[in-house]
């Protein structure tokens, strides 16, 4: 079983569409994270959930909204994509309180936007 | 904020070479510190950690010892193979803004040749 899924695994569209990405993690894990990983491998945080609420926000535009329905789930949507948000985004998950064990990570999510 | 730094690669080694790739670190506390690595085409999976000075983390013949005197936390392996090449990230745990999360450096690319 992966504890951490996400889907889809590619993701090609058009400038101005609007579209979601979907993270679950079988874990029992408290806290999920969504990190954009760019064209030079560099991994930036964008948003943190611990138990459904919205922790961590990095300066992420607007047109990014993160959900979580419960706390094994957090998705992410984006509205009118653009050029450079072409990246792969990687979904993880983490005990709550308990960092010294990591993050386990889903297998990423390539967004190509054209 | 906390910050990591690694060595720029990539780091080209033939096989059974011993490797080196430096992670310095700052932060304020006493971070957790990990090093991941990525496969082509997969996302990032913990290698090894270690949670306090003078810990020392190993896994699959790889080893770094956390240096809290010179803040670092260096990778090395005694003799690679060609199924090491990846990109391996650094990361400690920040903990410094009361919210959780890990902060990673910016990846070094490992090629090894046969």
């Amino acid at each position: 079983d992966t504890a951490v899924s996400q889907t889809p695994k590619y993701l090609v569209t058009q400038m101005g569409n609007d579209k979601s990405i979907k993270c679950e993690q079988n874990l029992g894990h408290d806290t999920m994270y969504w990190y954009k990983q760019d064209s030079k491998k560099f991994l930036k945080i964008m948003f943190s959930y611990n138990n459904k609420e919205l922790i961590i926000n990095e300066t992420v535009p607007n047109r990014f909204s993160p959900k979580s329905p419960d706390k094994a789930h957090l998705n992410l949507h984006i509205n009118s994509l653009e050029l450079g948000d072409s990246a792969v985004y990687f979904c993880a998950s983490s005990p709550l309180g308990q960092l010294a064990y990591g993050y386990t990570f889903g297998s990423g999510t390539r967004l190509t936007v054209v | 904020g906390d910050s990591v730094t690694q060595m720029e690669g990539p780091v080209t080694l033939s096989e059974e070479a011993f490797l080196t790739i430096n992670c310095t670190y700052t932060a304020t506390g006493y971070p957790s510190l990990f090093w991941y690595v990525q496969y082509p085409g997969e996302g990032l999976q913990l290698l090894l950690k270690a949670t306090k000075a003078d810990d020392k983390g190993s896994n699959k013949g790889f080893e770094a010892t956390y240096r809290k005197e010179t803040t670092s936390f260096h990778l090395e392996k005694g003799s690679v193979q060609v199924s090491d090449s990846a990109v391996y990230f650094c990361a400690l745990s920040d903990q410094g803004t009361g919210f959780q999360k890990l902060v990673f450096g910016t990846g070094t690319r490992l090629l090894v040749s046969p």
